[in-house]
């Protein structure tokens, strides 16, 4: 059973550019978060989906940042016109439900020059 | 909205115990723990449900007192492979989830 995904693992962009980030859950789960990990800092919790629905987005930016989980296929993440501020580490997790235990992928660092 | 944990790091030695903790603002219907190593994704430890329940996982247990919005983390004999960055996760009444603010732990010989 493979587990979480995601790809591309590093990701470098100029300012400017849009950064797209996949998340592909573990099989049977329904349920993904994303999270923002600045270097030596804890996790920041950015949306919540099931799929075809955003049920959380209270820790995403307004602005330049989306996501979406699309009936087939992975979650994106995705941030246009990128800034250095927004060079991270972002971690998706998958979960069956709600009140069950998250499953983390590798990560996508990303770095912005 | 964040828990906040204490401490937020500790250094042992082999063999002694720790005890992490994590609070919160909001009425919680479950906590989670998380391991987190140097350049790794967090891994998952244990969840525990609203109930007041206590869980044990090899010498790493933990407790979740729902009225004071708090759980610990017990670490017992702690080994060399216990190192690392130890978060909480609190799943709201109302459906929202936070990491907490981490808990550095290193373990030396």
């Amino acid at each position: 059973n493979a587990g979480v995904m995601q790809n591309p693992r590093h990701l470098v962009r100029r300012r400017g550019q849009e950064a797209r980030l996949r998340c592909s859950p573990m099989k049977g789960h329904s349920h993904v978060y994303w999270y923002r990990q600045l270097p030596e800092e804890g996790l920041k919790f950015m949306v919540y989906l099931q799929k075809e629905n955003i049920i959380d987005e209270s820790g995403m930016p307004k602005e330049r940042f989306s996501a979406e989980f699309p009936k087939e296929g992975p979650s994106i993440l995705r941030i246009q016109q990128v800034v250095r501020g927004d060079s991270a580490a972002y971690f998706c997790a998958s979960t069956p439900a709600l009140n069950y235990e998250q499953y983390f992928g590798p990560g996508t660092r990303l770095t912005v020059t | 909205q964040q828990p906040v944990q204490s401490p937020q790091a500790v250094i042992l030695r082999e063999g002694e115990d720790a005890v992490i903790n994590c609070s919160s603002s909001k009425a919680l219907y479950s906590v989670h723990w998380y391991r987190q190593k140097h350049g790794e994704a967090p891994v998952f430890l244990m969840i525990l449900l609203k109930g007041g329940e206590q869980k044990g996982h090899e010498k790493i247990s933990a407790s979740f007192n729902e009225k004071k919005q708090q759980s610990s983390l017990y670490l017992t004999a702690s080994q060399l492979s216990y190192s690392g960055t130890y978060f909480c996760g609190t799943e709201t009444t109302g459906n929202q989830f936070y990491f907490g603010t981490g808990t550095s732990l290193t373990v030396i010989p």
